[in-house]
């Protein structure tokens, strides 16, 4: 089992409406998360964190975590053409120092 | 001033060959990073090293050797390239090692492998 699995997509979403990207992982010691945006041709830039049990809210996002079931979403509300790209989910592995990145959904907001 | 940069930004060079890519961030920050991302996009952790001491070595063939010469660089050498090492290598830092979640990542160097 990877330890962090996404839907690598492509999610197509129209323009407005609400694109939701989801994320698992197999740590359950595991404490922190984050959401990673990826343009095409340039590096992850980091657009939410997330630690605790419920819902992050950050002007248009809003990243969501459930620790029982190991489970990380991320909303993105009035998606606009400009959101099209891959976002990487993230997991921060409990004494491992390190992060761990799942494949990628690449998302695409049709106008 | 760029926070992480990278040079050079694309290699292509031939199987056999030997290459290096260099990293320098202005942050302060005191943990730096070599990530490679495939052609699937999977971003996979190589190296880490915290205040010039190697902490995370992940399965990495020998044929990659890191280097710190400060807190500030972290430079990667590839020697006798394959095919496979073809992919987009990020370097990237965090303010501390314990809670690696903000990373910060140079522009990448994609290299290529013929």
């Amino acid at each position: 089992q990877k330890e962090v699995e996404q839907n690598s997509g492509p999610l197509s979403v129209p323009e407005g409406a609400i694109a939701s990207l989801n994320c698992t992982y197999s740590d359950r010691g595991s404490q922190s998360f984050f959401w990673y945006r990826q343009y095409s041709g340039k590096s992850p830039e980091l657009i939410m964190s997330i630690y605790s049990n419920g819902d992050k809210e950050d002007g248009r996002f809003t990243a969501q975590l459930n620790k029982a079931s190991q489970y990380v979403s991320l909303l993105i509300r009035d998606s606009q053409p400009s959101d099209s790209a891959t976002y990487l989910c993230a997991v921060g592995i409990q004494g491992a120092q390190k992060l761990v990145f799942g494949q990628g959904t690449r998302l695409t907001i049709n106008p | 001033d760029t926070a992480v940069s990278q040079t050079p930004k694309y290699l292509v060079t031939q199987m056999g060959n030997d290459k290096s890519i260099k990293c320098e961030q202005n942050l302060g920050h005191d943990t730096m990073y070599w990530y490679k991302q495939d052609s699937k996009k999977f971003l996979k952790i190589m190296f880490s090293y915290n205040n010039k001491e190697l902490i995370i070595n992940e399965t990495v063939p020998n044929r990659f050797s890191p280097k710190s010469p400060d807190k500030a660089h972290l430079n990667l050498h590839i020697n006798s390239l394959e095919l496979g090492d073809s992919a987009v290598y990020f370097c990237a830092s965090s303010p501390g090692r314990l809670a690696p979640g903000e990373l910060f990542f140079g522009e990448g160097s994609r290299l290529t492998v013929l």
